[in-house]
């Protein structure tokens, strides 16, 4: 079975900080990976997406991820964190059927002013 | 965002009662799923729906039960609520690639 992994729980910034958040997902074969962003008692938004083709994918509000197929990562970026990015970070890995998606157990960034 | 609600948004049951959360669309997505978000798990698929009347496990599938009789409509039931089933439960749709995700319902089972 799929599993993804994001090993920074919680992150802290200050604003302009430069931000990247890791994820490592094991699947040896074709993946479809994503970030999802969760604000604050909202429900989960699309950051980005990655099917095929350029590794480094853009999404919106300036954030951007690199796809490293040797070390099953997917890393999120953003050159200069704003406050407003405070929030809850997910990556996913759909790899099966249905377009399952299987989700790592979330990063909360907190961006300070 | 595609036309995804859920209803209710909240609800506070107790022990034992059944409960149903409804989830609607209006994008005529093939896929619908549930989910259930808990801190420290991230999201949790519970069903998937791959077409009318189609539907699989997922992961944490144990007392819950799904239905999907029309292509906008995805049914949640929890057969007889436990404290474990206090969470918030997101309903999700897609086509091929990416879901989309309605605003969720927080359900506390006291």
């Amino acid at each position: 079975a799929q599993s993804v992994s994001q090993h920074n729980h919680h992150v802290i910034l200050s604003e302009a900080a430069s931000l990247e958040l890791g994820c490592n997902y094991s699947y040896g074969g074709t993946v479809n990976l994503f970030w999802y962003v969760q604000y604050p008692g909202q429900h989960l938004q699309l950051l980005l997406k990655y099917f095929s083709g350029d590794p480094l994918v853009k999404g919106i509000k300036g954030f951007e991820a690199e796809f490293i197929k040797s070390k099953f990562s997917f890393n999120l970026r953003k050159p200069s964190v704003q406050w407003s990015d405070t929030a809850e970070y997910f990556c996913a890995v759909n790899a099966g059927t249905a377009s399952k998606l299987t989700f790592g157990t979330g990063t909360r960034l907190q961006v300070t002013l | 965002d595609a036309g995804i609600t859920q209803s209710p948004r909240h609800k506070v049951t107790e022990t034992g009662t059944p409960v149903t959360l409804r989830c609607h669309q209006t994008e005529n997505h093939r896929y619908m799923y549930w989910y259930r978000q808990d801190p420290g798990h991230g999201l949790r698929l519970i069903h998937y729906s791959y077409g009318v009347k189609d539907t699989d496990k997922g992961e944490v599938s144990d007392g819950y039960s799904v239905s999907r009789s029309k292509t906008e409509d995805f049914l949640l039931t929890l057969e007889s609520a436990t404290s474990s089933q206090t969470s918030v439960y997101f309903c999700a749709t897609g086509n091929e690639g990416e879901q989309y995700f309605g605003p969720g319902t927080r359900l506390t089972v006291t």
